[in-house]
């Protein structure tokens, strides 16, 4: 099966409300995960990082949570906007072992913003 | 406004052509590459260049032929397409290939390719 995955295809929040975007992966020997952002008709964009010495990482409005022991990474989104609408993928990377050719995607969750 | 610029973004073309989509990087990183984007599947790598030398190659049909002149500017040369590669063709460049944060990733808009 997949090495990287995402608990739900689609999630739908309200306006302003918390967004929490989970996904599992398998590899124990992956040390840096991802979180992308892909917007209708555009490509992924970065949105944050974080490497396996760590469990939490802030940025403007998203934190990324990972649990090392259950092989789990959560996106968390504050105060959901309109312009948050989009698919969301995580992707993790063995970064000791190789290149950013060892990337790995997840499908994707599609974040769906009520008004 | 993308580092990664990718044309065409839209590319309808019949089983016999022969066409290519081209991407060029404005960012001054050391890699390229190729993804395939298809509905309801992750993000599949074709092609990686590092420093213009090919690195990878993720047994990608020989219908898909990659080209990186230098370090700016990618293609990939299309023939002999069937159907089912009808997809989004994204390309992205790193700073590296190796080290650092690898994985951070620039990814251009994407050519929306049909094969008819």
């Amino acid at each position: 099966g997949e090495s990287v995955g995402l608990h739900l295809p689609t999630l739908s929040v309200q306006e302003g409300d918390n967004s929490i975007i989970n996904c599992a992966y398998s590899n124990s020997a992956s040390d840096y995960f991802i979180w992308y952002k892909q917007e209708s008709g555009k490509g992924p964009q970065f949105i944050i990082d974080i490497r396996s010495n760590m469990d939490k990482r802030q940025g403007q409005r998203v934190t990324v949570l990972l649990n090392k022991t259950v092989k789990h990474l959560s996106l968390q989104i504050a105060a959901t906007q309109p312009g948050d609408s989009a698919v969301y993928f995580c992707a993790e990377n063995e970064v000791s072992g190789g290149g950013a050719d060892g990337l790995t995607f997840g499908k994707g969750t599609h974040l769906i913003i009520q008004p | 406004e993308t580092g990664v610029t990718q044309t065409p973004r839209h590319l309808v073309m019949g089983m016999t052509n022969k066409k290519s989509l081209k991407c060029e990087q404005h960012l001054g990183h050391n890699a390229m590459y190729w993804y395939k984007q298809s509905a309801k599947k992750p993000l599949e790598l074709m092609f990686v260049y590092s420093l213009e030398e090919r690195v990878e190659n993720n047994s990608v049909p020989s219908r898909f032929s990659p080209e990186c002149p230098n370090s700016s500017h990618l293609f990939l040369h299309l023939h002999t397409l069937q159907p089912e590669d009808s997809a989004l063709y994204l390309c992205a460049s790193s700073q590296h290939y190796r080290g650092g944060n690898t994985g951070e990733l620039f990814f251009g808009e994407g050519s929306r390719l049909t094969v008819l």
